[in-house]
């Protein structure tokens, strides 16, 4: 069956930066892309970007550039999303999911459990 | 970016209610618009795929229908575990966006 693992909680200090990790199982890693949402109480859900699994072609959110980058090891068949120069701003769950996308059909069918990633000082 | 307004933000429904959540874009989106679920827990799942199409494993009380700027999902009759959060999110235009959801809760 299809899962989406994602690493655990995070604590971080403003200014630093975090990589979160989203392992896939289940399915061929890089026949599907994946797809990256940030959920807070103040705005809701936030589409980040995706990154094409196969080649490692990236594509941001405008309001994400510079703060996401986007990242996949097939090998383990693993996407990353390192989060830089954390402000409080960044506090939120993070999700990963698998993007279907064929026949013109464009969603997200599988979603990891989210990983929550605190901004402290 | 293109806008989803989502009504209304919270609905009180008994089990057996048919109910109806409605999702506006602020521009036409051809039909390019997705419905997901989020359980308290987190987990999120699709439920409806380009405005009316039923996800693989998702009850036939779910349905979705809509065009141009206007869309929604009915649930014709609500079991108790259909009592979480409803989100849209469109397709049509980068970067994609979601509504800010509905909250479905027990009367």
């Amino acid at each position: 069956q299809v899962q989406l693992q994602q690493s655990g909680a995070e604590l971080a200090k403003p200014g630093s930066s975090v990589k979160i990790s989203c392992k896939a199982s289940g399915y061929t890693f890089t026949s599907y892309y994946i797809s990256w949402i940030k959920q807070t109480t103040g705005q809701g859900l936030e589409y980040i970007g995706y990154i094409n699994t196969g080649s490692g072609g990236t594509n941001y959110n405008e309001k994400f550039k510079g703060k996401a980058t986007l990242t996949v090891d097939k090998s383990s068949s693993t996407a990353f999303m390192q989060l830089s120069s954390l402000t409080p701003d960044d506090s939120a769950v993070y999700y990963c999911a698998r993007v279907y996308y064929y026949d013109g059909y464009y969603y997200f069918d599988y979603w990891g459990q989210g990983v929550m990633v605190t901004v402290s000082s | 970016d293109i806008q989803m307004t989502q009504t209304p933000s919270s609905m009180p429904a008994s089990l057996g209610e048919r109910v109806t959540i409605s999702c506006r874009a602020s521009q036409g989106i051809s039909n390019y618009l997705n419905w997901y679920q989020q359980k308290p827990d987190g987990t999120i799942k699709p439920l409806i795929y380009y405005t009316s199409n039923l996800q693989s494993g998702v009850p036939s009380r779910f349905s979705g229908s809509g065009s141009g700027t206007d869309y929604s999902l009915t649930i014709s009759s609500l079991e108790p575990e259909d009592f979480a959060m409803y989100y849209c999110q469109q397709y049509d235009s980068s970067p994609l966006t979601f509504g800010s959801g509905t909250k479905l809760e027990i009367k």
